[in-house]
């Protein structure tokens, strides 16, 4: 079976750009949620997406979004890049919202 | 806030010897996390411990909870080079499932 995929695995974005990061989950998870993991530190909560509908955000501006697919996929949009925003992004899924999370191997950004 | 501070934050071990790396949240927890991360890679989940007392053991590494003290531990008996890798705690709240919020994480290393 398939994990959690993400697509890319690598990008170099100028700031001031936009960008769109991609995560479908295992199938039948219905639950997906967005990390932020700066290098050297934990990751940080950005969204939690389930059924389609936004459960649950972080302390993140604005220029984050996100959203959910009919087939549970996702996609994070970030706008107006800062050099702040380079990080490995991690989605992860889950069956529902309380049960354990699977990430996936994560999209690593770098902004110049 | 919720804080979720981990100790010691790097541990330089022996191989064959004894450790234990510990978890400590700020407030009531409903689940708590152990996850393991290699250099570059994404997150492995380890553990999930839903209830107080509960003890969880794979291979070299046991992970057990203490809701009253807010305390978890992740204990590594005779450790092996492939052990070498930053852990995580994480915990999750009944009223913010789906968010997951990490400590900084303990970079340990395995020396023969």
């Amino acid at each position: 079976d398939a994990g959690v995929t993400q697509s890319p695995t690598h990008l170099i974005k100028t700031r001031g750009q936009q960008v769109t990061l991609r995560c479908s989950p295992i199938s039948g998870h219905k639950s997906v949620s967005w990390y932020q993991q700066v290098l050297g530190q934990g990751p940080q909560f950005i969204f939690q997406y389930y059924e389609k509908e936004e459960r649950g955000r972080g302390n993140f501006p604005d220029r984050f979004s996100a959203r959910q697919f009919p087939n549970y996929s996702s996609e994070l949009n970030v706008n107006a890049l800062l050099l702040g925003d380079s990080a490995l992004y991690l989605c992860a899924s889950s069956l529902s919202t309380g049960e354990g999370y699977t990430f996936g191997s994560g999209t690593r950004l770098t902004v110049v | 806030e919720l804080k979720v501070e981990q100790n010691p934050l790097f541990l330089s071990m022996q191989e064959g010897k004894n450790y234990t790396i510990y978890c400590n949240y700020s407030t009531t927890s409903d689940r708590l996390y152990w996850y393991r991360q290699d250099p570059g890679k994404s997150l492995e989940s380890l553990f999930v411990l839903l209830s107080n007392g509960a003890v969880k053991q794979e291979g070299r590494l046991m992970a057990s909870l203490d809701t009253k003290a807010r305390l978890s531990t992740l204990h590594i008996t005779a450790a092996v080079h492939d052990l070498s890798a930053t852990y995580f705690c994480a915990v999750s709240w009944a009223t913010s499932y789906g968010k997951l919020t990490f400590g900084q994480g303990t970079i340990l290393t395995v020396h023969p």
